[in-house]
């Protein structure tokens, strides 16, 4: 199994900041992926973070607004820019070994 | 309508009463599926993983899959409090596809 750690867990930020929430993984894993889930609901897709290339964005979600990287295989960060309250939610960080897919603990963001 | 449909819930259940769950979808090409439990402000944690149709089963876990209803369920047996938690159907259809997720389930088990 892999075990994925983000950091920070929380924050609480100013409208019109942005925030690089960072991803680390324990093992080699052959995709990561950036997850955003609100409070009672299930884990909306953001994008595909691609080793050293371009991230893979679902609709509705661009580069402009959550620029991803992936230097290596084990690590990734997004950030959250020009923040909005809107923008307040859980951010989760996921691998996937073998079409096995584990998450990070998730940070929680609050902006005001 | 939702490719995968997961009843919200709340399921109230007493303790050592065994907690049924479930998931519809729409996709017949789905072949991978999971449950995952996510505690309070926790990330999702991997429970089960089934392939095709049948059942698995994993201590007081079983799941079950059955492809020509496109339909999955989870069992819990002599379920605990420890057991609450919000349940997440997903699944895919090729490993290295993008999982699709249910909505989730509320359980709460109650002393």
């Amino acid at each position: 199994s892999a075990v994925i750690s983000q950091k920070p867990s929380r924050d609480i930020c100013q409208r019109g900041t942005s925030l690089t929430i960072q991803c680390q993984v324990d093992s080699q894993v052959t995709m990561m992926f950036w997850y955003r889930q609100q409070p009672g609901q299930s884990l909306t897709l953001i994008a595909t973070a691609n080793q050293g290339s371009e991230a893979t964005y679902e609709s509705g979600f661009v580069i402009d607004k959550f620029p991803i990287s992936r230097p290596n295989l084990t690590f990734s960060t997004l950030t959250v820019s020009n923040m909005s309250p809107e923008d307040s939610s859980i951010y989760l960080c996921s691998g996937r070994d073998q079409n096995i897919q584990y998450f990070g603990a998730g940070t929680r963001l609050s902006v005001l | 309508q939702k490719e995968v449909e997961q009843d919200p819930g709340p399921l109230s259940v007493p303790e050592g009463a065994i907690v049924s769950l479930n998931c519809t979808y729409s996709n017949s090409a789905f072949q991978y599926f999971m449950w995952y439990r996510q505690y309070s402000r926790k990330g999702p944690e991997l429970l089960m993983y089934t392939y095709s149709s049948g059942n698995k089963e994993d201590g007081r876990f079983t799941a079950q899959v059955d492809k020509s209803s496109k339909y999955i369920s989870l069992f819990i047996r002599d379920s605990q409090p420890s057991d609450s938690a919000t349940y997440l159907c997903a699944m895919n259809w090729a490993a290295g596809n993008k999982l699709t997720f249910g909505g989730g389930t509320r359980v709460l088990v109650k002393p």
